[in-house]
């Protein structure tokens, strides 16, 4: 059965830390691996990675996937309170329906 | 200037009754979903339309029916509520035919509707 399992569950850190939010995968036939961030209400799109050891980048936010080790990771530089959220990974499997599959989320809260 | 809406965005009910969400978007996009997002936060893939015509059905119980009148809308009809029934459930709509396009595009999320069956 396909599944995305995320790590850490939830996470903690204060301004200006750094994290790294992880995504491990088993889907037949990958497509694209998806990271959006979820504060109050609709998940927000940040990243979509296809190719492996390429960097995504936006601001603080990167991403890199490694599609032979099957993850991905999340890391966001400088935190601000306003990075606390929950982030969601998610896989699109090609295929007919090329559904996207969501890992658990990781919770983050930055304190000041 | 709302990409992609929802009504309503909380809906309280009681058990047995039968109960709509209606979804719209702007975007131009030619495929809609249904999610729902349980208590844990897990999200999960119910329904999808491309065009009108049903792509994806999970396994849901038949007493949930999406409607597409168009491809800028998307409902969601409940019959018979059921206390499990309660979470968010999340619209969402992308460019293109997952799986038979020649690329992925991103989903984009509507605010979500809270149902509380009581």
């Amino acid at each position: 059965e396909d599944k995305v399992v995320q790590s850490p569950l939830s996470l903690v850190v204060h301004e200006g830390d750094t994290v790294t939010l992880n995504c491990s995968y088993e889907v037949t036939n990958f497509r694209s691996l998806l990271w959006y961030k979820q504060e109050k209400k609709a998940p927000t799109f940040l990243f979509m990675l296809t190719s492996s050891g390429i960097e995504k980048k936006s601001g603080r936010l990167s991403s890199i996937l490694d599609k032979k080790e099957l993850f991905s990771i999340l890391n966001i530089t400088a935190t601000q309170t306003g990075d606390s959220a929950v982030y969601l990974c998610a896989v699109e499997s090609a295929g007919n329906t090329g559904k996207l599959i969501f890992g658990q989320g990781t919770t983050l809260q930055v304190k000041p | 200037d709302t990409a992609v809406s929802q009504t309503p965005k909380y809906l309280v009910t009681q058990m047995g009754n039968d109960k709509s969400i209606k979804c719209e978007q702007n975007l131009g996009h030619d495929t809609m979903y249904w999610y729902k997002q349980d208590s844990k936060k897990f999200l999960k893939i119910m329904f999808s339309y491309n065009n009108k015509e049903l792509i994806i059905n999970e396994t849901v119980p038949n007493r949930f029916s999406p409607k597409s009148p168009d491809k800028a809308h998307l409902n969601l009809h409940i019959n018979s509520l059921e206390l499990g029934d309660s979470a968010v459930y999340f619209c969402a709509s992308s460019r293109s035919r997952p799986g038979l396009a020649d690329r992925s595009y991103e989903q984009y999320f509507g605010p979500g509707t809270r149902l509380t069956v009581t």
